[in-house]
């Protein structure tokens, strides 16, 4: 069955430093999203993106953050300069169309230090 | 703007008891409905959905929610509860105009031996 897969699982890195998070979404998919959870709260909406450029985003999606599609395959978010409080889990998700089912990746936990 | 209310952050039941958990959504027509599971190191996984026609939903790992207009809700049931249900739950919506989900806060469900 198709899913979507994200790298690394598991990511520490050091206040002020650049992170990139890594996703593959499933090969047909045209829509794709990013959301994040921090610890003990809601799933927060991020970013989605569409036809190679974001179509929407949230609030928390400050300069700081910014979003790729380098190749046919791949899907990144980047943090320019973390903060503590970007430490969180976060979310690539990918959708056939819009208002169709968001498949989810299983997540890539961010520890900020 | 569309937003969901899960009113329980965590629910203890007995190995074999029955199970509901409940959201509530904000729309003012009828909207997409999901219901998502997060098991410990786990992604999210799609639990059921409602889109149109019969209200009572079926879906994976024997689950089933209704939807009630009436009541803005679509509560999340299962007859008996086994240890492997034990995880986080999260309610999801998305409404005409947007094709972006938007979750609830989850709730967490421990299951007692």
């Amino acid at each position: 069955e198709p899913e979507v897969t994200q790298t690394p699982s598991h990511q520490v890195t050091q206040m002020g430093q650049e992170v990139i998070l890594r996703c593959v979404p499933i090969s047909n998919h045209l829509y794709f999203y990013w959301y994040r959870q921090i610890l003990g709260q809601k799933v927060e909406f991020l970013v989605s993106f569409y036809n190679n450029e974001i179509s929407e985003k949230s609030e928390i999606f400050d300069d700081q953050f910014s979003v790729e599609r380098p190749d046919g395959s791949n899907f990144t978010l980047k943090i320019r300069s973390t903060k503590l409080e970007d430490s969180a889990m976060y979310f690539c998700a990918s959708s056939e169309q819009d208002s169709t089912e968001a498949f989810f990746g299983q997540g890539t936990r961010l520890t900020v230090v | 703007a569309q937003s969901v209310t899960q009113p329980d952050i965590h629910i203890t039941v007995s190995e074999g008891a029955s199970l509901e958990l409940r959201c509530n959504y904000s729309y003012g027509a009828t909207p997409y409905l999901f219901w998502y599971v997060q098991s410990p190191g786990q992604g999210l996984q799609l639990l059921l959905k409602y889109f149109s026609g019969d209200t009572l939903v079926q879906g994976i790992k024997g689950f089933e929610a209704e939807f009630k207009r009436s009541q803005s809700s679509f509560n999340l049931r299962k007859p008996s509860v086994h240890w492997s249900d034990a995880a986080e739950y999260f309610c999801a919506v998305l409404s005409g105009g947007s094709y972006i989900p938007t979750f609830g806060r989850g709730t967490s469900l421990i299951v007692h031996p």
